[in-house]
């Protein structure tokens, strides 16, 4: 119940075009899910995030697509650039009263030039 | 830069050692969050502390244990080191505003490896 699915585990798109990350997750108390961008080395980085009462958010180039009743939410990288290339994480803030993160096991974004 | 500090960088420790590993948060950050990320893995959350008290735990054993202090910096300690416990250690603080705020901020990590 506390799981989060995602894919691809690795995906590779060429500059110009738009990359796709679908997460999937099961448990229907959850109230935020943010998306993480991790370069090597680094910590993760919030990239942009959404709350279940919202079907779309879109930052610049990043847009998160939210689907409440298939409990499945997906991040659309517009116009991929190779300074993109970094793994990306999903997460969901779990119930109760703390701030843990649930994380999907990350997609590895290629954006060759 | 989110203002998160972690020191060290790089760790090595033989099994059955202790190790502290520090973070610093931004002033006025008073919600710090530990996660555990082993290679290719997304981070798994170890515990998170508000205002100096455990506020919430993951599925790790009692050996793993935290410290909050009042100028903004913590530590995470391990005791009885075993080999699947080398990984990235990432500390994540939130803004003052209670333990729900939405931000984490995650420093760089520090990478642990149990020899």
């Amino acid at each position: 119940q506390q799981q989060v699915k995602q894919s691809p585990q690795s995906l590779i798109v060429q500059k110009g075009g738009i990359s796709i990350i679908n997460c999937a997750y099961e448990n229907t108390a959850f109230d935020y899910f943010p998306w993480y961008q991790q370069f090597p080395g680094k910590g993760p980085a919030l990239l942009i995030a959404i709350r279940p009462d919202v079907s779309e958010k879109k930052e610049g180039r990043f847009t998160i697509s939210f689907n409440k009743s298939a409990k499945q939410f997906s991040l659309h990288i517009m116009d991929s650039q190779p300074g993109d290339s970094a793994t990306y994480f999903c997460a969901a803030r779990g119930a109760g009263g703390s701030e843990k993160l649930v994380f999907g096991k990350g997609t590895k974004l290629t954006v060759n030039p | 830069e989110t203002g998160v500090t972690q020191s060290p960088t790089h760790l090595i420790k033989t099994r059955g050692q202790q190790v502290t590993l520090r973070c610093s948060s931004q002033s006025g950050h008073n919600t710090v969050s530990w996660y555990q990320q082993a290679l290719g893995q997304g981070p798994q959350f170890i515990f998170q502390y508000y205002r100096e008290e455990e506020n919430g735990r993951g599925n790790f054993p009692p050996r793993f244990s935290g410290l909050q202090f009042p100028n903004y910096s913590s530590e995470l300690n391990v005791n009885a080191l075993e080999l699947d416990d080398s990984a990235l250690y990432l500390c994540a603080s939130s803004p003052a505003g209670g333990p729900r705020t939405d931000t984490q901020y995650f420093g760089p990590g520090t990478r642990l490896t149990v020899l």
